[in-house]
């Protein structure tokens, strides 16, 4: 069967970094995607991969090796506002998002 | 504001009560969803539309039934739920249903409580 598999809780603390891991079997592979979504809200776009390697955007980064069926997402200067859950999701062959369960991330002062 | 607006926000009924969600979404999208989100679980996804036809069933139960008159609007219709069906249900939509890059626009999501 298809499987995303990452943690379903982290704590960090404020203007560290944090990294939230995200493993995958899937039937194929077009592209892997990280959401975030705080709590009463919409799930929204964070980052898409489809090549392995790292792709930075501001305090985010997300990085995919698709030999290892693996993906991070690494958060820098973690503020306050970062407390949310983050869900993984991979687009397999027929173009289905097979979804983790979300990993929610409490940030402390 | 999300582009995709999701009414009521909140919903109490029974279990012998006919309700029905509303999604609507105002950014041009083809492609439109119904997921449920249960806690600590991966999203389900329910329904597919795109363009209008119904692409997606995900082996709902028929006290699910959807409907969508037009690409901007879907609806949720519920009867004679079961306590078991008591979640978040999310609408989202994309700009199509084939595409890698394939990113959707969530609404905030309606609360579902059965009694």
């Amino acid at each position: 069967g298809q499987n995303i598999d990452q943690p379903t809780e982290m704590t960090a603390t404020e203007g560290a970094i944090v990294q939230i891991n995200c493993t995958y079997q899937t039937s194929g592979f077009n592209g892997l995607f990280w959401y975030q979504q705080h709590a009463g809200e919409a799930p929204t776009f964070l980052s898409y991969n489809v090549l392995d390697g790292l792709e930075e955007k501001g305090r985010f980064s997300s990085f995919l090796s698709r030999s290892k069926g693996y993906s991070y997402l690494l958060l820098k200067e973690l503020q306050m506002k970062d407390s949310a859950s983050y869900l993984c999701a991979v687009m397999d062959s027929n173009y289905q998002l097979i979804w983790g369960a979300g990993t929610k991330l409490i940030i402390k002062p | 504001e999300t582009g995709v607006t999701q009414t009521p926000r909140h919903l109490v009924m029974g279990m012998t009560n006919k309700k029905s969600l509303k999604c609507e979404q105002h950014l041009g999208h083809n492609a439109m969803y119904w997921y449920k989100q249960s806690a600590k679980k991966p999203l389900e996804l329910m329904f597919v539309y795109n363009f209008k036809e119904q692409t997606e069933n995900n082996s709902v139960p028929s006290r699910f039934s959807p409907e969508c008159p037009n690409s901007s609007h879907l609806f949720l219709h519920l009867h004679t739920l079961q306590p078991e069906d008591s979640a978040l249900y999310l609408c989202a939509s994309s700009q199509d249903k084939v595409s890698g890059a394939n990113v959707l626009t969530f609404g905030a999501g309606s609360r579902l409580t059965v009694l």
